[in-house]
């Protein structure tokens, strides 16, 4: 089945600074690769994906790139702000999605 | 329109029980899906429904969990003679299908029902 490694598990940022968060996979077949941020207590929200025949979608301060190739994929989040704090999980799919371990972001003010 | 429900919101039960969970998906959506999640842990994909198909049981952990959907609509999660370490959150997700063209679709998520086992 897949497989999902995602890190760092904790990133420490200034507000203002860039904070990147990085997954790899083990399956060629999952095509679709989607990012979801979760504040604590809440329900994951999606906030950027990606579809394996793109290498790079941007939204705002949001940027996800994609290598097909080396099956890794990271999620780019610019000029951070304390709002931006929370955990955030990366994810590969074919026919189920397979989730990593999460990040959690620190944005100090 | 209404996203995914759940309900209850929290539930405490003792060691040994039952428990049912409920999921009401987005209206129209036919693809289900129920994971679960451990305090500080990921997602862990349990089970999936799209339409009339068998559903994929392959994240299911043990024989004590099983889930139907009824109608194409609602699902149950159902935790027979509950363990401690059944102890979680269970989320819910649906989306409009499940793939499309081989391309998975946007699943959105319900607030979770928080498990506690005594």
């Amino acid at each position: 089945g897949e497989n999902v490694e995602q890190h760092p598990s904790t990133l420490s940022v200034q507000e203002g600074d860039s904070a990147v968060i990085k997954c790899t996979y083990s399956d060629s077949a999952s095509n679709y690769f989607p990012w979801y941020k979760q504040e604590l207590g809440k329900r994951p929200q999606l906030i950027i994906d990606i579809r394996s025949n793109v290498g790079e979608k941007k939204d705002q301060r949001i940027a996800v790139t994609l290598n097909k190739t080396a099956k890794h994929f990271s999620l780019h989040i610019t000029e951070t702000q304390p709002e931006d704090s929370a955990v955030y999980f990366c994810a590969a799919q074919y026919s189920t999605l397979t989730f990593g371990k999460g990040t959690m972001l620190l944005v100090s003010p | 329109g209404a996203g995914v429900s759940q309900s209850p919101s929290n539930k405490v039960t003792e060691k040994g029980k039952d428990v049912e969970l409920r999921c009401d998906p987005i209206s129209g959506h036919t693809a289900l899906y129920w994971y679960r999640q451990s305090l500080g842990q990921g997602l862990e994909f349990l089970i999936y429904f799209q339409g009339n198909s068998a559903p994929d049981k392959s994240g299911l952990p043990s024989d004590r969990f099983s889930a139907e959907r009824t109608g194409g609509s609602v699902s149950t999660l159902t935790i027979q003679r509950t363990q401690q370490e059944d102890s979680a959150v269970y989320l819910c997700a649906s989306s409009l299908e499940g793939t499309s063209g081989g391309s998975p679709y946007e699943q959105y998520f319900g607030p979770g029902t928080r498990l506690t086992v005594t």
